[in-house]
């Protein structure tokens, strides 16, 4: 597609569910980044794919996230067992590769957890 | 802690005036870049520096890169109302993956 696309734009969901987010990056980009961004915040790195490498998931901030991702195409974001904490705006990236290239964002997937 | 820090946090200042914002960081990097965020939606590229580079232009923008003081700064010259946003700075290093800071928001008053 002509950018990052990312569904759903908003999600409301009741505490201790299950949600997943999905990121469809740019067509041929290798990178991809999960960001989470609270309210008034700055981003907080998540995870993130490159090519066929592991994924460095050092930024999941517990085992209720996991990522995956198809080849170098789609990726979702689980969160098991939503906690109100969870509530935040949750940005998926591509770019090109790792090297320094500008870096695309989709418009984000607004989570709130009730 | 963030591998880049941008500072101040909030700025505001009336239209016509420039704008500066601040980025330091701690480790050795490949490459910086600024992103601006308008409220509620995803960020975008405005400008990327090279390590080995120290200043570069973009229309109104202006990027400095001092990598003795491991610190950029950001100049937006003659701003107008729509420039306020908030403005991230992003580090990207030999592990690959780039690094955002918090932000500053800034706020041009018209």
């Amino acid at each position: 597609g002509a950018g990052v696309s990312q569904s759903p734009s908003n999600k409301v969901t009741e505490k201790g569910k299950d949600v997943e987010l999905r990121c469809d990056p740019i067509s041929g980009h290798t990178a991809l980044y999960w960001y989470r961004q609270r309210l008034g915040q700055g981003l907080e790195f998540l995870i993130y794919f490159q090519g066929n490498s592991a994924p460095d998931k050092s930024g999941l901030p517990s085992d209720r996230f996991s990522a995956e991702r198809t080849g170098e195409s789609v990726s979702t974001l689980t969160i098991q067992r939503t906690q109100q904490e969870d509530s935040a705006v949750y940005l998926c990236a591509s770019s090109f590769d790792n090297a320094g290239n500008t870096i695309y964002f989709g418009e984000g997937s607004w989570l709130t957890v009730v | 802690s963030q591998q880049g820090e941008e500072d101040p946090q909030a700025l505001s200042i009336q239209e016509g005036e420039n704008a500066t914002m601040n980025c330091s960081y701690k480790t050795s990097i490949n490459n910086l870049q600024w992103y601006r965020q308008n409220s509620g939606r995803g960020l975008v590229h405005l400008i990327l520096i090279r390590s080995n580079e120290r200043e570069k232009h973009s229309g109104r923008l202006r990027v400095t890169l001092d990598t003795s003081k491991k610190s950029s700064s950001l100049l937006i010259t003659a701003s107008r109302a729509a420039d306020t946003a908030s403005y991230f700075c992003a580090t990207d290093t030999n592990a690959g993956k780039s690094t955002f800071g918090d932000g500053t928001t800034l706020t041009v008053k018209p």
